[in-house]
């Protein structure tokens, strides 16, 4: 199993851009989120998803989108990319089923997003 | 929701002696708290949780304690090495078998262990 897989690792934009910061897992979890990195300030959650078609709020959402078409994939999109994203993102998936969930998330090895 | 504070924001203690770090939590409802560690460049990983219905867990150097009560729950190494350098992550959410979970983290701890 490859776990959780961010692309790409770097990447460098200017104010206005926008993108998308691919994450996919093949451990057949339900649960995934993103996660953004700044220091001082610990992991602060954008979004999450509970199950493919389903997706919802966290701390920080303003200025991102998601969707999860697939239980696989979770893509983080920045519509107009502003300096106060330059960041480093991390997915992280769990499993959410009813039987072995031990609520241990498993890291993307991160994303970071310098926007000029 | 749930407010995570975490102390100290830098930690240096020399190889061999022991370190601790706290963590205070907002949400008595919380009841599962997750220790994560992250090295330098790296992607966090979980070293060790608790749920409310313990007061204490180990793992071979590394412990950690709850006190429901205050709502407060400690990240106890041991006989630290160099290897223990890194930033430690502690969160909390309300958990439960068949939910998914919205860890809250705290703002972590860089830990340097020196010769």
């Amino acid at each position: 199993n490859a776990g959780v897989t961010q692309t790409p690792k770097f990447q460098v934009l200017k104010t206005g851009q926008s993108m998308t910061l691919q994450c996919a897992q093949d451990m057949n979890h339900e649960y995934m989120s993103w996660y953004r990195q700044d220091p001082g300030m610990g992991l602060r959650l954008i979004h999450y998803s509970v199950g493919a078609g389903i997706t919802d709020q966290g701390e920080v959402p303003n200025g991102y989108n998601v969707s999860r078409s697939t239980t696989e994939d979770f893509p983080l999109r920045l519509l107009s990319a502003a300096p106060s994203q330059t960041s480093v993102y991390f997915c992280a998936s769990s499993y959410g089923g009813t039987s072995r969930n031990t609520g241990e998330l498993f890291f993307g090895e991160g994303s970071r997003l310098t926007v000029l | 929701g749930e407010n995570v504070e975490q102390h100290p924001s830098t930690l240096s203690v020399q190889e061999g002696d022991s370190a601790v770090i706290k963590c205070t939590y907002s949400d008595s409802a919380s009841n599962y708290f997750p220790w994560y560690k992250q090295e330098l460049g790296k992607r966090p990983q979980l070293i060790i949780d608790i749920r409310s219905n313990v007061g204490e867990k180990k793992d071979q150097r590394i412990a950690v304690t709850l006190n429901k009560t205050a709502k407060h729950f400690s990240l106890h190494i041991t006989e630290t090495q160099p290897e223990d350098s890194a930033v430690y992550f502690c969160a909390a959410v309300k958990f439960y078998t068949g939910t998914a979970s919205k860890l809250t983290f705290g703002t972590g701890t860089r830990l340097q262990v020196t010769l």
